[in-house]
Parts: C-alpha cells; structure tokens; sequence
C-alpha cells in the first residue's frame, strides 16, 4: 500500500530564516506530487506540482521554492521566510495519468515568529 | 477561483443521514465533482468522485442533478468521526494542460450525539 510522509510535523522558525519541508511517498512509482499551503481559516492553495524529476511548476508567485530530487521526495524551500508564510503545509500524490484522486499526507504546520 | 458553492456550516444528529449540498453551475460537461473532507489537522481525505450519475461507495453517496449544476454528498448515517470540514470540487483545466483541484473554503459539518 502507498504511504506518504511529511516531516516535521510542526516547526516555528523566526522571520528571515531559511525553510526546508519534506515529503517522501512509498509504495508507488512516477507519481504526481503537489504542495499546497491552507492559512487559518482557509480553504488549500496549490503552491506548485510536478509530474516528474526535475519537473516543477508553481501556481502562485512567491518566495518558496520546490525541488524534486528523487521520484517519490519532494521538498518545499525558502531562502528567508516570512510572517505570511505561516500556515498548514501539505504534501500529496496522484497516480500519473490516472484518476485524479489525491492523497494527502499529515502535514506540517508552520508558525513564523 | 473556486467553482463551488457551499454553505459554511451544518448540524447532524448521530445516526442521522447528513446531507451535504453543493453548487457548481459553471460545471462544464466534461469536469468531474469531488469531494473531499478534513478532520481538524490532518490532511484531506478523498472520499467520492463523478461526473453524470450517481456514485456510491463504502464512505457515501454522490448525487449529481440532471443538469449537473448541483450535487449532493450523503452520509447515510453519520457517527461522530464523522465531523469535518468536506469540500466539493471541480477540477480547473490549467494552461499547461494540467488539471487542477481548486478547493473552496467548504462546509464545516457537526456531527452531535
């Protein structure tokens, strides 16, 4: 069965310093993987997606940034983050070129100070 | 730009079924209705999709009217696990061809004993 992690699962970094949030998937192959950000209260923003290695796009200009160095790991960036960056991070995968149900992972909630 | 229309929030007796209403008369004819649901943080779960008819799963049921404007997820007898956030979607065709889900702020249903 797949499994999708995310780690860490809460984090509270100070304004301008760096960011670096991951996500693994186990127990399939060539998957889609998307970021998305939920602010409180919120509904879920697509912050980017990627079909394959090294194959990333981002739905909303920002200063994050995604890198997918291996099949199933995908990492969410920032050089220095800020206020408004806080919020619910998640992770998930879809079966490339299949259905487009999404399976999302625990998620990460971020607090910047 | 979310392409659905829920109402904020609902109240359901255990036991009872609990039905949860949804507009998207914007759909077009070849997009498929999603729904979705978040347990307070954790990250959302896929509960049914469909297009024209109606789906039924081991979760719930999907009806989609005639004119596919509207739909309507059932919970047939809805246990307080139960209670969560359940968002109706539309997949958005993006200009790379991608499709995308855009999920609305949803309806925040309360499942009471």
């Amino acid at each position: 069965s797949q499994t999708i992690h995310q780690w860490p699962a809460t984090l509270v970094q100070p304004v301008g310093s760096p960011l670096s949030l991951e996500c693994t998937v186990e127990g399939t192959s060539n998957p889609n993987l998307y970021w998305y950000r939920q602010a409180a209260g919120r509904g879920l923003q697509l912050l980017f997606y990627s079909i394959g290695i090294d194959q990333i796009s981002s739905e909303v200009p920002q200063n994050l940034s995604a890198s997918r160095p291996q099949d199933r790991q995908f990492i969410l960036s920032s050089k220095k983050l800020l206020l408004s960056d806080s919020g619910f991070y998640l992770c998930a995968w879809s079966v490339l070129g299949g259905g487009y149900e999404q399976y999302f992972g625990p998620g990460t909630r971020l607090t910047v100070t | 730009d979310a392409k659905t229309t829920q109402p904020p929030s609902m109240d359901c007796a255990e036991g009872r079924a609990a039905n949860l209403p949804c507009n998207h008369s914007t759909i077009s004819g070849n997009e498929y209705v999603y729904w979705y649901r978040q347990i307070h943080s954790q990250g959302p779960q896929y509960i049914i999709h469909g297009l024209k008819n109606n789906e039924t799963n081991e979760m719930a049921s999907l009806i989609i009217t005639e004119d596919r404007k509207s739909s309507t997820l059932i919970l047939p007898h809805a246990t307080l696990r139960d209670t969560a956030v359940y968002y109706c979607i539309v997949r958005v065709p993006m200009n790379t061809g991608f499709q995308k889900l855009v999920f609305g702020t949803g309806t925040r249903l309360l499942v009471s004993p």
